[in-house]
């Protein structure tokens, strides 16, 4: 399996600013991909990261907001622009490896908007 | 989209009792995963599930994928207090580039020593 370490833990922000999260894996992969979990909530896919192209966002979710990276096959980042509180939340990555892909997560990051 | 429905929402159980949830979907999936995630981290996954009707164990979890793809099952045997935590399945149609999860809304297991 593949070892999935995020950058930052948490971090509380300020409305309007924006903030980049760091998603590094420990050996190549595939797949990359972004998730949102809410408070007491599932997880919700916000794009798949492909290296070397654009992002693949899911309905919701535009490149805009939360634009994203992946400049080689261990490492993307995600940014969430113009934060609003709306935007709280545990933003997750996870790399896609194995038989059909089968995902591997990160620890989370802990995203307070004030 | 595909939604998938996860049951029970929440179990109470003494240590040592045998537990038992379910994934059921909409629409089929040719993987099914079953992930565990404790307060303040990410998923782990716990079992993977390939074929239609495959049965598979880890430990004290078993799991199997249902035979209409549209469903699988998980079961925890002699529950220990480190079995807390939110078991979530996932399902995943595969092929080409679909190979991105959908969550069912999770079981949250407590257990009672």
């Amino acid at each position: 399996s593949a070892v999935i370490s995020q950058k930052p833990s948490r971090d509380i922000c300020q409305r309007g600013t924006s903030l980049t999260i760091q998603c590094q894996v420990d050996s190549q992969v595939t797949m990359m991909f972004w998730y949102r979990q809410q408070p007491g909530q599932s997880l919700t896919l916000i794009a798949t990261a492909n290296q070397g192209s654009e992002a693949t966002y899911e309905s919701g979710f535009v490149i805009d907001k939360f634009p994203i990276s992946r400049p080689n096959l261990t490492f993307s980042t995600l940014t969430v622009s113009n934060m609003s509180p709306e935007d709280s939340s545990i933003y997750l990555c996870s790399a896609g490896q194995g038989k059909t892909y089968e995902q591997y997560f990160g620890p989370g990051t802990r995203l307070t908007v004030t | 989209g595909q939604q998938l429905n996860q049951s029970p929402q929440s179990m109470f159980i003494q240590e040592g009792e045998d537990v038992s949830m379910n994934c059921t979907s909409s629409s089929i999936f040719n993987t099914w995963l079953w992930y565990k995630q404790d307060p303040g981290e990410g998923p782990v996954l716990l079992i993977a599930l390939y074929k239609a009707g495959e049965l598979t164990s880890n430990g004290r979890l078993t799991a199997q994928f249902g035979t209409t793809r549209k469903d699988s099952f998980l079961n925890i045997s002699a529950s220990i207090p480190s079995d807390v935590g939110i078991y979530f399945c996932a399902g995943q149609l595969g092929g080409g580039s679909n190979y991105k999860l959908t969550f069912g809304k999770g079981t949250l297991l407590t257990v009672n020593p």
